[in-house]
């Protein structure tokens, strides 16, 4: 079965600080994958996306970028953290369009 | 863009009752998914329906999708309190579109 990993699960930054967050895949193959963040409990912005090693779509402008190195790995970094920037960041994964499981989820406090 | 408007935003009931919660769009998607999220922790999908019409059952959740493929309902009969949490419906646009829209959520509480 597939499974779906975030980590870390909390982190707390200061204000220009770099970030890196790491979300990994097991149990399948180029699956789709997408970076969202959540703010406070509600509905989900969808930030970026990648279909392939390489390939990533930003779906909005911001200081936040994102790589996919390997075919199951997708990461999302900034250079220097805003106050704005803290919130829950949730990693999916789509073996095809439309369908989407989602990680553990990571809570960014910027301070 | 596609929107998906959820309502109620909030929804408090005692254990026992039934309930339907509404997520609408004047777009059509190719499929549509139902998550309930919660704290702290990722949404979980509970059901993907594609075609208009279609009405799923888990359990005591009742998912239907309009028939113009444009908005879904989640019906939970007898709620527990097991049922509280975030549920957020998202759109597919389907083919070379990999990208899911998402509602804002209803926020179930039921209360003991």
């Amino acid at each position: 079965s597939q499974t779906i990993h975030q980590w870390p699960a909390t982190l707390v930054q200061p204000v220009g600080s770099p970030l890196s967050l790491e979300c990994t895949v097991e149990g399948t193959s180029n699956p789709n994958l997408y970076w969202y963040r959540q703010a406070a409990g509600r509905g989900l912005q969808l930030l970026f996306y990648s279909v392939g090693i390489g390939q990533i779509s930003s779906e909005v402008p911001q200081n936040l970028s994102a790589s996919r190195p390997q075919d199951r790995q997708f990461i999302l970094s900034s250079k220097k953290l805003l106050l704005s920037d803290s919130g829950f960041y949730l990693c999916a994964w789509s073996p095809l369009g439309g369908v989407g499981y989602f990680g553990p989820g990571t809570r960014l406090t910027v301070t | 863009t596609q929107l998906l408007e959820q309502s109620p935003q909030f929804l408090s009931i005692q254990e026992g009752e039934n309930l339907t919660v509404y997520c609408n769009s004047s777009s059509v998607f190719s499929s549509l998914q139902w998550y309930r999220q919660e704290p702290g922790e990722g949404p979980v999908l509970l059901v993907t329906v594609v075609t208009g019409g279609e009405v799923k059952k888990l359990k005591r959740l009742t998912f239907q999708f309009g028939d113009a493929r444009k908005d879904s309902s989640l019906h939970i009969t007898a709620a527990q309190p097991g049922d509280t949490g975030l549920y957020l419906c998202a759109g597919g646009g389907g083919g070379s579109n990999y990208k899911l829209t998402f509602g804002k959520g209803t926020l179930l509480t039921v209360n003991p």
